[in-house]
């Protein structure tokens, strides 16, 4: 069964601090891996995706890493803001042809960032 | 260019009540895909429709139903409404499809609740 988990589910750090979230995930054929912002009653907004063949992607102070051999993901804030304050989404990709690729989320974390 | 609109943001109702929700995805994306997103189990894939098919569909209910149009509205509905169907529910457009590499654009969901 395809599982996506992630740690922390919450986490609460002062501002300008940096921090790590994680997922692991169960899933196969591994097609590729996104993370996900949402802020509060709005619908989640992607920060990157990437495929088997990447290891590391940035947005900004976003960067995300992935090792397709441990089936691990993270995803490292740095110099975290106020508006960093929201849930992260893991959601890997399943399958090897387009259209029968099937998505499994993970629940994921609740970031608050405090002043 | 506008993002994903979704009507009403928010709605109550009784249960045994059926309920229509909107969604209207961004110019030239043929692809919309629905979810219900409850604090306990994250984002739930309902379905999935491309050119006015439905492509794929998640492990749902009968009571779950949709529909996509020529210019690539779609509608989801809703009957025979049960407490736990309380949720957000998003409405995401892609150029492709929900199960492919492309990248998914969420609308900011219509809040659900059933009395």
């Amino acid at each position: 069964k395809n599982q996506v988990e992630q740690s922390p589910q919450s986490l609460i750090i002062l501002e300008g601090k940096n921090c790590t979230l994680q997922c692991n995930y169960t899933v196969s054929p591994f097609s590729n891996l996104r993370w996900y912002k949402q802020d509060t009653g709005r619908g989640p907004v992607s920060l990157t995706i990437m495929t088997f063949s990447e290891n590391t992607k940035s947005n900004g102070r976003y960067t995300a890493t992935l090792d397709a051999d441990t089936k691990q993901s993270s995803l490292h804030i740095t110099a975290s803001q106020l508006s960093d304050s929201a849930s992260y989404i893991c959601v890997v990709s399943a399958g090897t042809n387009f259209g029968n690729e099937k998505l499994t989320f993970g629940t994921g974390t609740r970031l608050t960032i405090i002043p | 260019k506008a993002g994903v609109t979704q009507t009403p943001r928010y709605l109550i109702k009784t249960r045994g009540q059926q309920v229509t929700l909107s969604c209207s995805p961004i110019s030239g994306h043929r692809s919309v895909s629905w979810y219900q997103q409850t604090p306990g189990q994250g984002l739930q894939f309902l379905f999935e429709y491309f050119s006015e098919t439905q492509r794929n569909k998640g492990n749902f209910p009968g009571r779950f139903s949709g529909r996509q149009f020529s210019n690539s509205r779609s509608e989801m509905n809703v009957s025979t409404l049960e407490l736990g169907d309380s949720a957000l529910y998003l409405c995401a457009s892609s150029s492709a499809g929900a199960r492919s590499y492309n990248e998914q654009f969420f609308g900011p969901g219509t809040r659900l609740t059933v009395l």
